[in-house]
């Protein structure tokens, strides 16, 4: 049974960079076509998608936070990390990472499978 | 940016009662649509994926249609533990989206 869990700090001061790690257990995060992705939730919101890596080290990000994310790899250690600079209140949320499968039945379908407990972040001086 | 809307945004209903839920994309997303349940402090669960296919594990009493821009997530039969948030998920293209949510509580 494949888990991830979040971590990171809880607090980050404005303008700050939030760095969070997921690690990855139950199964190899290089096994499979999966990709591995960051979403939030801001308290009482909707769910926004952040981006997404590829085990080769492709990413895919939300361009509304592209110029201030990355998201990188460690099969080593069957992590993968967000970190996303020039923090302000409006970052602050409930961070999940989330495993991504996309497969073919009777058409092409993307879902997040299995997902962290998530984190709240938030971001105060 | 695909925009995902939600009707109704909430909805009161009993046990054993049965709950459509709408979600409209802004533009064609063929069948990339997914379904999720989110209970209070938890992580979502993925209930429909490709508009129509049930993930495994998820009672039957959940189904998805639709196609296209229109879809809907019904339940056949409310239980006290479906009392929660559903969001549908699309994935046709970059970035991908979620729609608002649908409150679904207890009348």
């Amino acid at each position: 049974q494949v888990q991830l869990q979040e971590s990171g700090p809880g607090l980050v001061k404005p303008s700050q960079t939030l760095s969070l790690t997921c690690t990855v257990s139950g199964g190899s995060i290089s096994s499979g076509s999966y990709y591995w992705s960051w979403i939030r939730q801001p308290a009482g919101k909707g769910l926004e998608w952040i981006g997404r890596i590829y085990t080769s080290g492709s990413t895919n990000y939300n361009p509304s936070l592209k110029s201030r994310v990355t998201i990188s790899v460690d099969t080593s250690k069957n992590q993968f990390s967000l970190k996303l600079s020039s923090v302000t209140a409006a970052d602050t949320a409930v961070y999940y990472c989330a495993r991504e499968f996309t497969g073919y039945s009777s058409s092409w379908y993307t879902q997040y499978d299995y997902w962290g407990q998530g984190t709240l972040v938030t971001v105060s001086s | 940016d695909i925009q995902m809307t939600q009707s109704p945004s909430s909805v009161s209903a009993s046990v054993g009662d049965r709950v459509t839920i709408t979600c409209r994309a802004s533009q064609g997303i063929s069948s990339w649509l997914a379904w999720y349940q989110q209970k209070p402090g938890k992580a979502p669960k993925l209930l429909i994926y490709a508009a129509s296919s049930l993930q495994s594990g998820v009672p039957s009493r959940f189904s998805g249609s639709g196609s296209g821009t229109d879809f809907t997530l019904t339940i056949s039969s409310l239980q006290p533990e479906d009392f929660a948030t559903y969001y549908c998920q699309q994935a046709n293209s970059f970035p991908i989206t979620f729609g608002p949510g649908t409150k679904v509580d207890i009348k």
